[in-house]
Protein backbone atom coordinates (compact mmCIF):
# COMPACT_ATOMS: atom_id res chain seq x y z
CA UNK A 1 0.00 0.00 0.00
CA UNK A 2 1.53 3.30 -0.61
CA UNK A 3 1.83 5.82 1.74
CA UNK A 4 2.68 9.55 1.34
CA UNK A 5 4.06 11.50 3.81
CA UNK A 6 4.11 15.26 4.42
CA UNK A 7 6.25 16.91 6.61
CA UNK A 8 6.07 19.61 8.37
CA UNK A 9 2.50 19.07 8.69
CA UNK A 10 2.40 22.90 9.92
CA UNK A 11 4.53 25.83 9.11
CA UNK A 12 4.41 29.41 10.45
CA UNK A 13 7.11 31.28 8.89
CA UNK A 14 8.26 34.86 8.54
CA UNK A 15 7.77 37.05 5.51
CA UNK A 16 11.23 37.61 3.13
CA UNK A 17 12.13 34.08 4.63
CA UNK A 18 12.75 30.86 2.74
CA UNK A 19 11.33 27.15 3.84
CA UNK A 20 10.98 23.80 2.12
CA UNK A 21 7.86 21.31 2.55
CA UNK A 22 9.15 17.62 2.05
CA UNK A 23 6.90 14.98 0.52
CA UNK A 24 8.40 11.05 0.61
CA UNK A 25 6.47 8.46 -0.47
CA UNK A 26 6.85 4.35 -0.54
CA UNK A 27 6.69 3.14 -3.92
CA UNK A 28 8.03 3.80 -6.98
CA UNK A 29 6.34 6.72 -9.45
CA UNK A 30 7.18 9.05 -11.78
CA UNK A 31 4.47 11.21 -11.44
CA UNK A 32 3.57 13.49 -8.71
CA UNK A 33 1.48 16.77 -8.43
CA UNK A 34 1.52 19.67 -6.06
CA UNK A 35 -1.67 21.44 -5.03
CA UNK A 36 -2.95 24.50 -3.19
CA UNK A 37 -6.21 24.86 -1.19
CA UNK A 38 -7.39 27.63 0.37
CA UNK A 39 -9.67 27.61 3.35
CA UNK A 40 -13.48 26.53 2.05
CA UNK A 41 -12.02 26.17 -1.48
CA UNK A 42 -11.26 23.22 -3.51
CA UNK A 43 -7.96 22.21 -5.08
CA UNK A 44 -5.11 24.77 -7.39
CA UNK A 45 -3.21 22.55 -9.28
CA UNK A 46 0.58 24.38 -8.72
CA UNK A 47 3.05 21.69 -10.41
CA UNK A 48 2.88 18.80 -11.94
CA UNK A 49 6.55 16.56 -12.04
CA UNK A 50 6.68 13.93 -14.51
CA UNK A 51 10.26 11.98 -14.47
CA UNK A 52 13.27 12.16 -12.07
CA UNK A 53 14.74 15.34 -11.35
CA UNK A 54 12.38 17.15 -12.59
CA UNK A 55 12.14 20.91 -11.54
CA UNK A 56 9.50 23.44 -12.05
CA UNK A 57 9.51 26.89 -10.98
CA UNK A 58 5.83 29.56 -10.47
CA UNK A 59 6.47 32.40 -8.85
CA UNK A 60 8.40 32.16 -5.20
CA UNK A 61 7.35 28.47 -5.88
CA UNK A 62 9.80 25.61 -6.93
CA UNK A 63 9.04 22.13 -7.29
CA UNK A 64 11.32 18.72 -7.66
CA UNK A 65 11.31 15.10 -8.13
CA UNK A 66 14.04 12.56 -7.26
CA UNK A 67 11.99 9.17 -8.10
CA UNK A 68 15.22 7.69 -6.66
CA UNK A 69 14.82 9.06 -3.24
CA UNK A 70 11.05 8.78 -3.34
CA UNK A 71 10.56 12.51 -2.84
CA UNK A 72 9.75 16.00 -3.57
CA UNK A 73 10.45 19.22 -2.22
CA UNK A 74 8.34 22.40 -2.70
CA UNK A 75 10.68 25.38 -1.92
CA UNK A 76 9.20 28.89 -0.85
CA UNK A 77 11.66 32.03 -1.47
CA UNK A 78 11.14 35.06 0.04
CA UNK A 79 7.38 34.17 1.49
CA UNK A 80 5.13 36.59 1.45
CA UNK A 81 1.30 36.43 3.14
CA UNK A 82 -0.53 35.64 -0.33
CA UNK A 83 0.99 32.22 0.23
CA UNK A 84 -1.07 31.10 3.36
CA UNK A 85 -2.47 27.68 2.53
CA UNK A 86 -2.38 24.12 2.40
CA UNK A 87 -0.42 22.67 0.49
CA UNK A 88 -0.94 18.93 -0.81
CA UNK A 89 1.41 16.77 -2.87
CA UNK A 90 -0.15 13.65 -4.16
CA UNK A 91 1.81 10.70 -5.92
CA UNK A 92 -0.05 8.97 -9.07
CA UNK A 93 1.01 5.02 -8.94
CA UNK A 94 -1.31 4.85 -12.49
CA UNK A 95 1.19 7.14 -14.32
CA UNK A 96 -1.93 8.00 -16.22
CA UNK A 97 -4.00 9.88 -13.49
CA UNK A 98 -5.97 6.99 -12.58
CA UNK A 99 -5.06 7.01 -9.29
CA UNK A 100 -3.56 9.50 -6.86
CA UNK A 101 -2.52 9.22 -3.50
CA UNK A 102 -2.58 12.54 -1.30
CA UNK A 103 -0.04 13.45 1.50
CA UNK A 104 -1.83 14.81 4.55
CA UNK A 105 -0.90 18.47 3.86
CA UNK A 106 1.24 21.19 4.97
CA UNK A 107 -0.96 23.83 6.78
CA UNK A 108 1.56 27.10 5.96
CA UNK A 109 0.79 30.44 7.92
CA UNK A 110 3.50 33.44 6.60
CA UNK A 111 3.35 36.02 9.36
CA UNK A 112 4.26 39.74 8.67
CA UNK B 1 -8.98 24.61 -20.96
CA UNK B 2 -10.20 21.85 -18.32
CA UNK B 3 -12.74 23.68 -16.11
CA UNK B 4 -15.01 21.26 -13.51
CA UNK B 5 -18.21 22.80 -12.36
CA UNK B 6 -20.00 21.33 -8.85
CA UNK B 7 -23.31 21.90 -8.12
CA UNK B 8 -24.39 22.99 -6.08
CA UNK B 9 -21.31 24.38 -4.13
CA UNK B 10 -23.34 24.11 -0.71
CA UNK B 11 -26.75 22.17 0.69
CA UNK B 12 -27.72 21.68 3.82
CA UNK B 13 -30.14 19.12 4.23
CA UNK B 14 -32.30 17.04 7.22
CA UNK B 15 -30.95 13.99 8.27
CA UNK B 16 -32.57 11.25 6.67
CA UNK B 17 -33.23 12.68 3.39
CA UNK B 18 -30.82 12.53 0.41
CA UNK B 19 -29.20 14.70 -1.71
CA UNK B 20 -27.44 15.01 -5.30
CA UNK B 21 -24.45 16.65 -6.35
CA UNK B 22 -23.42 17.13 -10.22
CA UNK B 23 -19.74 16.92 -11.88
CA UNK B 24 -19.30 18.52 -14.66
CA UNK B 25 -16.42 18.51 -17.14
CA UNK B 26 -17.23 21.95 -18.82
CA UNK B 27 -14.91 21.89 -22.19
CA UNK B 28 -13.79 18.70 -22.10
CA UNK B 29 -14.65 14.67 -22.00
CA UNK B 30 -14.32 12.59 -19.23
CA UNK B 31 -14.75 9.15 -19.18
CA UNK B 32 -13.36 8.77 -15.86
CA UNK B 33 -14.25 11.08 -13.03
CA UNK B 34 -13.70 10.72 -9.11
CA UNK B 35 -15.36 11.75 -5.93
CA UNK B 36 -13.21 12.77 -2.90
CA UNK B 37 -14.02 13.60 0.79
CA UNK B 38 -12.91 15.72 2.38
CA UNK B 39 -13.23 16.22 6.73
CA UNK B 40 -11.87 19.37 8.30
CA UNK B 41 -8.15 20.12 8.68
CA UNK B 42 -7.65 16.70 6.66
CA UNK B 43 -6.54 15.07 3.61
CA UNK B 44 -8.73 14.41 0.52
CA UNK B 45 -9.68 10.51 0.67
CA UNK B 46 -10.79 9.01 -2.56
CA UNK B 47 -14.68 7.59 -2.07
CA UNK B 48 -14.89 6.59 -5.70
CA UNK B 49 -13.89 5.87 -8.83
CA UNK B 50 -16.58 6.71 -11.67
CA UNK B 51 -16.13 5.60 -15.01
CA UNK B 52 -18.77 6.60 -18.08
CA UNK B 53 -21.25 3.64 -19.11
CA UNK B 54 -20.26 1.42 -16.23
CA UNK B 55 -20.42 0.56 -12.68
CA UNK B 56 -18.17 3.12 -10.24
CA UNK B 57 -15.55 1.03 -8.15
CA UNK B 58 -15.70 2.08 -4.64
CA UNK B 59 -12.52 2.08 -2.11
CA UNK B 60 -13.01 0.15 0.85
CA UNK B 61 -14.73 1.29 3.38
CA UNK B 62 -17.27 3.05 1.12
CA UNK B 63 -21.35 2.11 1.35
CA UNK B 64 -21.84 1.69 -2.53
CA UNK B 65 -25.75 1.80 -1.30
CA UNK B 66 -25.46 5.20 0.34
CA UNK B 67 -23.21 6.83 -1.91
CA UNK B 68 -24.93 5.83 -5.18
CA UNK B 69 -22.46 7.29 -8.43
CA UNK B 70 -24.17 7.63 -12.02
CA UNK B 71 -21.60 8.43 -14.62
CA UNK B 72 -24.16 8.71 -17.42
CA UNK B 73 -22.84 10.96 -20.18
CA UNK B 74 -18.59 12.21 -21.20
CA UNK B 75 -19.26 15.31 -19.08
CA UNK B 76 -21.86 14.06 -16.13
CA UNK B 77 -21.23 12.37 -13.31
CA UNK B 78 -23.53 12.37 -9.92
CA UNK B 79 -23.05 11.27 -6.46
CA UNK B 80 -26.55 10.75 -4.72
CA UNK B 81 -26.35 10.37 -0.84
CA UNK B 82 -28.87 8.54 0.90
CA UNK B 83 -30.52 8.95 4.01
CA UNK B 84 -28.11 11.27 4.98
CA UNK B 85 -26.38 11.40 8.45
CA UNK B 86 -24.79 13.96 10.27
CA UNK B 87 -21.61 12.23 9.93
CA UNK B 88 -22.03 12.64 6.23
CA UNK B 89 -21.36 16.29 6.94
CA UNK B 90 -18.31 17.23 4.59
CA UNK B 91 -16.58 18.89 1.79
CA UNK B 92 -17.29 16.82 -1.16
CA UNK B 93 -14.92 17.19 -4.15
CA UNK B 94 -15.17 15.86 -7.51
CA UNK B 95 -12.42 15.59 -10.63
CA UNK B 96 -12.33 14.80 -14.11
CA UNK B 97 -9.42 12.87 -15.63
CA UNK B 98 -8.05 14.54 -18.59
CA UNK B 99 -6.94 12.65 -21.79
CA UNK B 100 -3.78 12.90 -23.50
CA UNK B 101 -4.99 16.19 -24.81
CA UNK B 102 -5.09 17.61 -21.56
CA UNK B 103 -2.04 15.66 -20.13
CA UNK B 104 -3.14 13.05 -18.23
CA UNK B 105 -4.14 15.08 -15.50
CA UNK B 106 -7.20 15.12 -12.99
CA UNK B 107 -9.14 18.53 -13.14
CA UNK B 108 -10.80 19.23 -9.86
CA UNK B 109 -14.36 20.94 -9.16
CA UNK B 110 -14.77 23.59 -6.97
CA UNK B 111 -16.96 21.05 -3.96
CA UNK B 112 -19.93 20.82 -2.06
CA UNK B 113 -20.28 21.49 1.15
CA UNK B 114 -22.82 19.22 2.65
CA UNK B 115 -24.37 19.88 6.24
CA UNK B 116 -26.69 17.67 7.24
CA UNK B 117 -29.59 18.55 10.55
Amino acid sequence: ELKVEQNPLFLSMQEGKNYTIYCNYSTTSDRLYWYRQDPGKSLESLFVLLSNGAVKQEGRLMASLDTKARLSTLHITAAVHDLSATYFCAVDLSGSARQLTFGSGTQLTVLP
Amino acid sequence: GAVVSQHPSWVICKSGTSVKIECRSLDFQATTMFWYRQFPKQSLMLMATSNEGSKATYEQGVEKDKFLINHASLTLSTLTVTSAHPEDSSFYICSARGDRGHGYEQYFGPGTRLTVT
